[in-house]
C-alpha cells in the first residue's frame, strides 16, 4: 500500500514561513494528496488537497513536486495557532474503492 | 452550531463491560465515520456509513458495532472491553466519498482500566 513519510517534528518561530515535507514515492497516477491538522485536543481538520497543480487557500498552500514523489505543505506567516500535527495523506480514489492512507504526521511546535 | 458532536468526551470504564459512542452531524453529509487514534497519534479508521449503509469495515474485532439509525447519526457499541480498546475514538463525516473533505468531532477518550 502507497505511504507517506514524513518527519516527526518540527519548530518554527512566530510570523516566519514553515515548509513542512512528506514523501510518497509509491504514489499512483490518481491519488490525490491531502493534509489535515490536528491542534491539541481537537479532532483533525481539512487544510488543504491537490493532484498535480500547486494549491492556494487561505491556510496554506500546496507545492507538488513535478514527479509527484513529493509535496511540501507551506503556512505563509506562522502563528502560535498553528502548533499541531500536521498529517499528509494520500487520497486513493481507484472506483468505488476510495481510501485515505494517513501518515503519522508532523508535530509544529511555534515559538513565540 | 456544533457541526459533528460526539458523547461522552471521555470514558472511563472496567474490563469487560459494554460501551457505546454516540455521534451526530448536522452537515447534511450522506457519509460518517469511527477512526481510532492510539498513543502514538496513528489514526486508523474503523468504519464508514454512506446513507445508512456500511461501506467501510476495516479488520475491527467484531466486538464493535456501529449502528446508524439514521444519516446524520452513527454510534459505535463495543462489547467486552479489552485495555487494548484504550483510545481516542474520532467520528468524522463527508459530504459524499471518503476523498471528500471530512469533518471530525471532537473526540472522545476511551480508558479502560
Amino acid at each position: 500500500d502507497a505511504k507517506t513519510t514524513q518527519p516527526n517534528s518540527m519548530e518554527s518561530n512566530e510570523e516566519e514561513p514553515v515548509h513542512l515535507p512528506c514523501n510518497h514515492s509509491t504514489i499512483s497516477g490518481t491519488d490525490y494528496i491531502h493534509w489535515y491538522r490536528q491542534l491539541p485536543s481537537q479532532g483533525p481538520e481539512y487544510v488543504i488537497h491537490g493532484l498535480t497543480s500547486n494549491v492556494n487557500n487561505r491556510m496554506a498552500s500546496l507545492a507538488i513536486a513535478e514527479d509527484r514523489k513529493s509535496s511540501t505543505l507551506i503556512l505563509h506567516r506562522a502563528t502560535l495557532r498553528d502548533a499541531a500535527v500536521y498529517y499528509c495523506i494520500l487520497g486513493r480514489y481507484a472506483g468505488n474503492n476510495r481510501k485515505l492512507i494517513w501518515g503519522l504526521g508532523t508535530s509544529l511546535a511555534v515559538n513565540p | 452550531d456544533t457541526a459533528v458532536s460526539q458523547t461522552p468526551k471521555y470514558l472511563v470504564t472496567q474490563m469487560g463491560n459494554d460501551k457505546s459512542i454516540k455521534c451526530e452531524q448536522n452537515l447534511g453529509h450522506d457519509t460518517m465515520y469511527w477512526y481510532k487514534q492510539d498513543s502514538k497519534k496513528f489514526l486508523k479508521i474503523m468504519f464508514s456509513y454512506n446513507n445508512k449503509e456500511l461501506i467501510i469495515n476495516e479488520t475491527v474485532p467484531n466486538r464493535f458495532s456501529p449502528k446508524s439509525p439514521d444519516k446524520a447519526h452513527l454510534n459505535l457499541h463495543i462489547n467486552s472491553l479489552e485495555l487494548g480498546d484504550s483510545a481516542v475514538y474520532f467520528c468524522a463525516s463527508s459530504l459524499g466519498r471518503i476523498t471528500d473533505t471530512q469533518y471530525f468531532g471532537p473526540g472522545t477518550r476511551l480508558t479502560v482500566l
